[in-house]
């Protein structure tokens, strides 16, 4: 079946400093979200990005559909951007989400 | 727009007991997902629906989970008989048409 691998699984980072998250998937997707999940919170959704690049605030989502690839890239990090990032695309031939295992970012002051 | 609504937040239920999880997608939205979230499995997809109609059942234990979608403006997962295993954050989706929006998700416990 479809899988989705994110990269890396945890990254620590200094407040200000940018982060670079990484998502890889098995087969070519018609669509692929990023999404945010606090801790103890629900997914909040970030970035629709099937290909191309894509801006949003301090976010940039650049999908490269023929490598299965995606990144976000997130500049000036807050310690507010501390929690899980998932990256997710629909399953083949089904509009339900494969979910990868997500990047857990710690931003400290 | 209030987003996904789900009810209730927060449920406790004893082993064998009956748990009755509701879902009010985003208006105008044709389609609505449920998904389970726990700490050793992730996210997992359980059921979905398209225009009120069941789509795909694939991730739902067949034998005491079953979904329902009477209008399109609420969805329910029922679970029957509650084990302690089906203790999990349910979590419900609705999406026009592919980019899915989350609610904030029932917490199940099951004792």
């Amino acid at each position: 079946g479809q899988q989705v691998q994110q990269s890396p699984a945890s990254l620590v980072l200094q407040e200000g400093e940018n982060a670079e998250l990484q998502c890889n998937f098995s087969s070519t997707a018609t669509q692929l979200q990023w999404f945010y999940q606090s801790p103890g919170g629900s997914l909040v959704s970030l970035l629709s990005n099937p290909s191309g690049t894509k801006h949003t605030g301090r976010l940039t989502s650049t999908t490269v559909t023929k490598e299965r690839r995606s990144s976000l890239h997130i500049s000036s990090s807050q310690t507010t951007d501390s929690g899980t990032y998932l990256c997710a695309i629909p399953s083949s031939g089904s509009w339900q989400l494969i979910f990868g295992s997500g990047t857990q970012l710690t931003v400290m002051p | 727009n209030a987003g996904v609504i789900q009810t209730p937040r927060h449920k406790v239920t004893g082993k064998g007991q009956e748990a009755t999880l509701w879902c009010e997608p985003i208006s105008g939205h044709s389609a609505v997902f449920w998904y389970r979230q726990t700490i050793v499995q992730g996210l997992e997809f359980l059921t979905y629906f398209r225009n009120q109609a069941p789509i795909d059942d694939s991730g739902m234990p067949k034998e005491r989970f079953s979904a329902q979608m009477p209008n399109q403006s609420h969805s329910t997962l029922k679970i029957q008989s509650t084990q302690p295993q089906d203790s999990a954050v349910y979590l419900c989706a609705s999406s026009f048409p592919l980019e899915q929006y989350f609610g904030p998700g029932t917490r199940l416990t099951v004792l």
